[in-house]
C-alpha cells in the first residue's frame, strides 16, 4: 500500500496561513492525494483532493509537487476552528478504500 | 452536518455480549464504509458495502459483520465483545466507489465494553 508521512504536530497563530506537509515518495501514477480533517469529538471531514495539478476550494488549497512525491495543504487564514487532526491519504486506483495514518495535530494559538 | 446519522451515540456493553450499530447514509449515496477509531489513533477501515454487497474488508475478525439494506442504510454487528473493542465506530457514505469520490462521515458511536 502507498504510504504517507506527516509531522505529528504543528502550531500556528490565528489569522496566519498554515502549510501542512505530506511526503508520499512511493506514490503511483493512479493514486489520488486526499486530505481529511477531524475536529475534536467529530467524525472526519473531507477537505480537498487532487491528482497532479494544484487544487483550490473554499476550505483550502492543495499544492502538489511536480514529481508528486510530496504535497502541501494550505489553510490561507487559520481560525481557532481549524484546530484538528489533518490526514493526508493516498487513494489507490486499484483499491479505493480510505486508509488513515496518524495525521498531523494542528494547534492554533489565539 | 453531513447527512450521515449514526445511532446510538453512546453505548455500554459487557464483555461477551453482541452489539448492533446503525448508520443512515446521506441521501442518494449507495456506498457505506465502517471504521473503528481507538483513542488517540486514526480510524481503521473495517469494511465497505456497495449496493448491498461487501466490497472490501480490513484486518478485522469475522465476529465483525455488516449489512447494507436496499435503502442503503447499514448495520455493523460485533459478536463476543472484547474489552479492546471499546472505540469510536464511524460510518462514512459516498456516491459510488472510486478514488475520485468524497466520503461523508457521521459523528460516530462511542462503544464502551466493560
Amino acid at each position: 500500500d502507498a504510504k504517507t508521512t506527516q509531522p505529528n504536530s504543528m502550531e500556528s497563530n490565528e489569522e496566519e496561513p498554515v502549510h501542512l506537509p505530506c511526503n508520499h515518495s512511493t506514490i503511483s501514477g493512479t493514486d489520488y492525494i486526499h486530505w481529511y480533517r477531524q475536529l475534536p469529538s467529530q467524525g472526519p471531514e473531507y477537505v480537498i483532493h487532487g491528482l497532479t495539478s494544484n487544487v483550490n476550494n473554499r476550505m483550502a488549497s492543495l499544492a502538489i509537487a511536480e514529481d508528486r512525491k510530496s504535497s502541501t495543504l494550505i489553510l490561507h487564514r487559520a481560525t481557532l476552528r481549524d484546530a484538528a487532526v489533518y490526514y493526508c491519504i493516498l487513494r489507490d486506483g486499484r483499491d479505493d478504500k480510505i486508509i488513515f495514518g496518524k495525521g498531523t495535530r494542528l494547534h492554533i494559538l489565539p | 452536518e453531513t447527512g450521515v446519522t449514526q445511532s446510538p451515540t453512546h453505548l455500554i456493553k459487557t464483555r461477551g455480549q453482541q452489539v448492533t450499530l446503525r448508520c443512515s447514509s446521506q441521501s442518494g449515496h449507495n456506498t457505506v464504509s465502517w471504521y473503528q477509531q481507538a483513542l488517540g489513533q486514526g480510524p481503521q477501515f473495517i469494511f465497505q458495502y456497495y449496493r448491498e454487497e461487501e466490497n472490501g474488508r480490513g484486518n478485522f475478525p469475522p465476529r465483525f459483520s455488516g449489512l447494507q439494506f436496499p435503502n442503503y442504510s447499514s448495520e455493523l454487528n460485533v459478536n463476543a465483545l472484547e474489552l479492546d473493542d471499546s472505540a469510536l465506530y464511524l460510518c462514512a457514505s459516498s456516491l459510488g466507489v472510486g478514488v475520485d469520490t468524497e466520503a461523508f462521515f457521521g459523528q460516530g458511536t462511542r462503544l464502551t465494553v466493560v
